[in-house]
């Protein structure tokens, strides 16, 4: 089966600076990579999606990045700021199921 | 939409006891997965259904562990009898045929 490996488990930054999140896959197959944010205490939610059609996403501060070769995708968060401290899970979905195999997580702090 | 709805928020219970936890879908969604999420190992898939069949029940822990989808509005997952190790948030989510998936609020489990 799928295996998601993500890194670092923690990441701390300064107000303003850049985050970048790195996961890995095994599954060739696996053809969409959604990113989740789960605040302390809430559920996680859908922040930013990737097919993989496409090399590259943005959406205002965040961005993905995929690469299909090496297999491993990247979320990066631009100008972060404190609400942006949160869990985020990386996932990958191999095409045809509706299966996701999750990331461990990894916990963002934004020091303001 | 009132989103995925989930019951109770907060289970305590004694090791050995039976726990129900409830999940309705959003209406139409035609996916319903059930997780479970630990410090140790993150959100871990347990099952998931497509139109009320389960589809993939391979991260169901042990035979103590049972789900059901009687309709395409209710799930319930049953741990019996319950152990100190089951202690973990369950969170149900359901997803269209589109692989985005939708989160309810989640059940805090702890098992004493």
């Amino acid at each position: 089966g799928e295996n998601v490996e993500q890194h670092p488990s923690t990441l701390s930054v300064q107000e303003g600076d850049s985050a970048v999140i790195k996961c890995t896959y095994s599954d060739s197959a696996s053809n969409y990579f959604p990113w989740y944010k789960q605040e302390l205490g809430k559920r996680p939610q859908l922040i930013i999606d990737i097919r993989s059609n496409v090399g590259e996403k943005k959406d205002q501060r965040i961005a993905v990045t995929l690469n299909k070769t090496a297999k491993h995708f990247s979320l990066h968060i631009t100008e972060t700021q404190p609400e942006d401290s949160a869990v985020y899970f990386c996932a990958a979905h191999s095409g045809g199921y509706q299966k996701v195999t999750f990331g461990i997580g990894t916990k963002l702090q934004v020091i303001p | 939409d009132a989103g995925v709805i989930q019951s109770p928020r907060h289970e305590v219970t004694e090791m050995g006891q039976e726990v129900t936890l409830r999940c309705k879908p959003i209406s139409g969604h035609d996916y319903l997965f059930w997780y479970r999420q630990t410090m140790m190992r993150g959100l871990e898939l347990l099952i998931y259904f497509n139109n009320n069949v389960p589809i993939d029940d391979s991260g169901m822990p042990e035979d103590r562990f049972s789900a059901k989808m009687p309709n395409a509005s209710f799930s319930t997952l049953k741990i019996q009898p319950s152990e100190p190790r089951d202690s973990a948030v369950y969170f149900c989510a359901s997803s269209l045929v589109h692989p985005e998936q939708f989160f309810g609020p989640g059940t805090r489990l702890t098992v004493l």
